[in-house]
């Protein structure tokens, strides 16, 4: 699996957008790009994931980079509610192999 | 449906004793997981099963076994119990589909001290 490099920490003001970026410079090119969070004291939950084209949910929107090396997930308008960790996960398209976890970027949301 | 749920939510052990942890899910997915989260840290792979009576180490497997007889139900079992094992260990599971998206479910969690 492709390695992911994340800031530790960010920070944000409430209802202000909040870009998270993710390196993944060894992604292949049938990786899909995964994005989980993880609130305090709860697993880890879908966000969102991509492949090429930048895509939306309710959640979030996620831009990749036109050469697939970065990749970054927008919270349009952060609330309190979305202070969590936030895992970008490169997989294998193909693979049974389960989803690796690095550190995160823990985000903070100030009133 | 409860989705993935998780029992005990809390356990205080003693060094060298044994517990099994419970998982069971409702949502008929046949890969199941369970991970550890020491704090401050991501998570890591203990074991994962990809369907009743498979299963499979991960990247943390020593001082745990596991066991798939049903769809539902992933018990992760502590048979000597350490102070290494003192972190938080989330079960989760996926519907097996391709390409993606690969969601996997996650259950609340067991918060376990070995003291």
């Amino acid at each position: 699996d492709a390695k992911t490099t994340q800031p530790n920490s960010m920070e944000s003001n409430e209802e202000e957008p909040v870009h998270l970026p993710c390196n993944h410079s060894t992604i292949s090119g049938t990786d899909y790009i995964h994005w989980y969070r993880q609130l305090p004291s709860q697993g880890p939950e879908y966000v969102i994931h991509g492949l090429t084209s930048n895509v939306n949910n309710r959640m979030a929107s996620l831009a990749i980079a036109e050469d697939r090396k970065s990749s970054t997930l927008i919270l349009h308008r952060a609330t309190l509610r979305d202070a969590a960790v936030y895992y970008c996960i490169p997989r294998r398209v193909s693979g049974n192999t389960p989803l690796v976890f690095g550190k995160g970027t823990r985000l903070s949301v100030i009133a | 449906n409860a989705g993935v749920t998780q029992t005990p939510k809390f356990r205080i052990l003693k060094i060298g004793q044994s517990m099994t942890l419970q998982c069971t899910q409702d949502m008929n997915h046949n890969y199941m997981y369970w991970y550890r989260q020491d704090p401050g840290m991501g998570l890591k792979l203990i074991y994962y099963s990809v369907g009743a009576g498979i299963t499979d180490k991960g990247e943390v497997p020593n001082g745990y076994n596991v066991s798939r007889s049903t769809t539902e139900d992933f018990p992760l079992r502590l048979e000597l119990a350490a102070p290494s094992q003192t972190s938080v260990y989330f079960c989760a599971s996926r519907v097996k589909t391709r390409p993606a998206p690969d969601t996997q479910y996650f259950g609340p969690g067991t918060r376990l001290t070995v003291l």
